[in-house]
């Protein structure tokens, strides 16, 4: 199994640009989630998904957007990038919610707006 | 105030120790996960606890819902345990979000 994979590993966008960071699982589980890391900060919640076609807002959804058409997929896309999306995004997937199920992170992606 | 924080937030310690990191959280919670990442970025988790004390290799943790409290502990340190290490709680009640705690950076010279 490759586990939780995240494409590119590094991004640099100019401002107002749009893009998509893709994540993949091949664990078939049904929880994925999308989470930023800013420096002395914790990990922050953007989006989730509880399953295919199910989709719900985190802590720091605006600006982002998500959709899960299959089990395998949860890319998430910047619509209109900023300086403030500078940073380490991190896609995790687990086969049940956080309450009861080990949680797997793919690599991370590095991205920079300017 | 962060719902969860750890302590300390930095620490340097020699090979052969024994380390304890803490993680304290200010609501009620259904799970508590520790996390490791390494210097190059990945993350993996460690333990999940609902109650009472995992062992995994060296690495101990164990949790107080009463004190709403949490340790990690690593015997015998090593060089390659250095890393952050990151504490998470998933609410009780309703959703399945975590709530990350801020890490703490963990060194272990030779």
């Amino acid at each position: 199994n490759a586990g939780v994979t995240q494409t590119p590993k590094f991004q640099v966008l100019k401002t107002g640009q749009s893009m998509t960071l893709q994540c993949a699982q091949d664990m078939n589980h049904e929880y994925m989630s999308w989470y930023r890391q800013d420096p002395g900060m914790g990990l922050r919640l953007i989006h989730y998904s509880v399953g295919a076609g199910i989709t719900d807002q985190g802590e720091v959804p605006n600006g982002y957007n998500v959709s899960r058409s299959t089990t395998e997929d949860f890319p998430l896309r910047l619509l209109s990038a900023a300086p403030s999306q500078t940073s380490v995004y991190f896609c995790a997937s687990s086969k049940g919610g956080s309450r009861g199920y080990e949680q797997y992170f793919g690599p991370g992606t590095r991205l920079t707006v300017t | 105030k962060n719902e969860v924080e750890q302590s300390p937030q930095n620490l340097t310690a020699q090979e052969g120790e024994f380390i304890t990191i803490n993680c304290s959280y200010s609501v009620g919670i259904s799970a508590l996960h520790w996390l490791q990442q390494h210097p190059g970025g990945g993350i993996v988790s460690l333990f999940m606890l609902s109650s009472g004390k995992k062992k995994h290799g060296r690495l101990i943790a164990t949790i107080n819902i009463q004190e709403k409290h949490s340790s990690l502990h690593i015997t015998a340190s090593h060089p390659r345990d250095s890393a952050v290490y990151i504490c998470a709680v998933a609410r009780s009640g309703g959703s399945e979000k975590l709530v990350f705690g801020k890490g703490m950076k963990l060194t272990v010279n030779p």
